[in-house]
């Protein structure tokens, strides 16, 4: 039972334009949300956040929006760069505290 | 600098043989993780601990073991009872477990590539 579901495998945006990346999920219970991106052979690295007492985070260049009715989170790079190619995970924490994660989307930003 | 630091990169295995993977932080974090990554999924939870000397089964802890003696390291070992051990390992730690550190995200290592000889 797949509960963080980010159903683009990838995404391919032009320099400078908006990349906007989607991530849904089923349990009403999560209270933390969070995006990660990983270079290959490389750990995560933790990008912005966001409690689900709050609808938008901003942090620079990354927001993250959250919407608790549909259940979704999207996290909006604005401009894109051609350094911002990587894979982004989305991830949500239960409970029990645990995270849970996406399956990731591939972002490649074409100069 | 602080960080999390997994050893070895990259791993190989025989079959039926036990490996342990090293992970270490010097965060002062109290929690830390291992989760596995396979191709086109998502990092899937094998074990974590809150706290010194306890530790608890993730989602797929099955064929693995952990240990926690100091607040610094976390080794798991992949077990020969591991049937599908070939993945990407990776380490996190975490402040969470202190008060008003509720939400503080995990940080991670650069991963362990394991394979089967």
């Amino acid at each position: 039972d797949q509960q963080v579901k980010q159903n683009s495998p990838s995404l391919s945006v032009q320099e400078g334009r908006i990349s906007i990346l989607n991530c849904d999920y089923t349990n009403s219970m999560f209270d933390y949300f969070l995006w990660y991106k990983k270079y290959p052979a490389e750990g995560p690295t933790f990008l912005i956040s966001i409690s689900s007492i709050k609808d938008k985070n901003e942090d620079g260049r990354f927001t993250v929006f959250l919407n608790k009715s549909a259940k979704h989170l999207s996290l909006h790079i604005v401009p894109s760069q051609p350094g911002d190619s990587a894979v982004y995970f989305c991830a949500a924490r239960n409970q029990g505290g645990k995270l849970i994660f996406g399956q990731g989307t591939e972002l490649s930003v074409k100069p | 600098d602080g960080g999390i630091t997994q050893s070895p990169k990259y791993l190989f295995r025989k079959e039926g043989q036990n490996v342990t993977l090293s992970c270490e932080q010097n965060l002062n974090h109290d929690a830390m993780y291992w989760y596995r990554q396979d191709p086109g999924q998502g990092l899937r939870l094998i074990y974590y601990s809150q706290i010194v000397n306890d530790f608890q089964k993730g989602d797929i802890a099955e064929g693995y073991s952990v240990s926690r003696e100091k607040k610094e390291s976390f080794p798991l070992t992949v077990t020969s009872a591991q049937k599908n051990p070939t993945a990407f390992y990776l380490c996190a730690s975490s402040i969470e477990g202190r008060e008003g550190s509720r939400n503080q995200p995990q940080h991670f290592g650069d991963g362990t590539r394991l394979s089967i000889l």
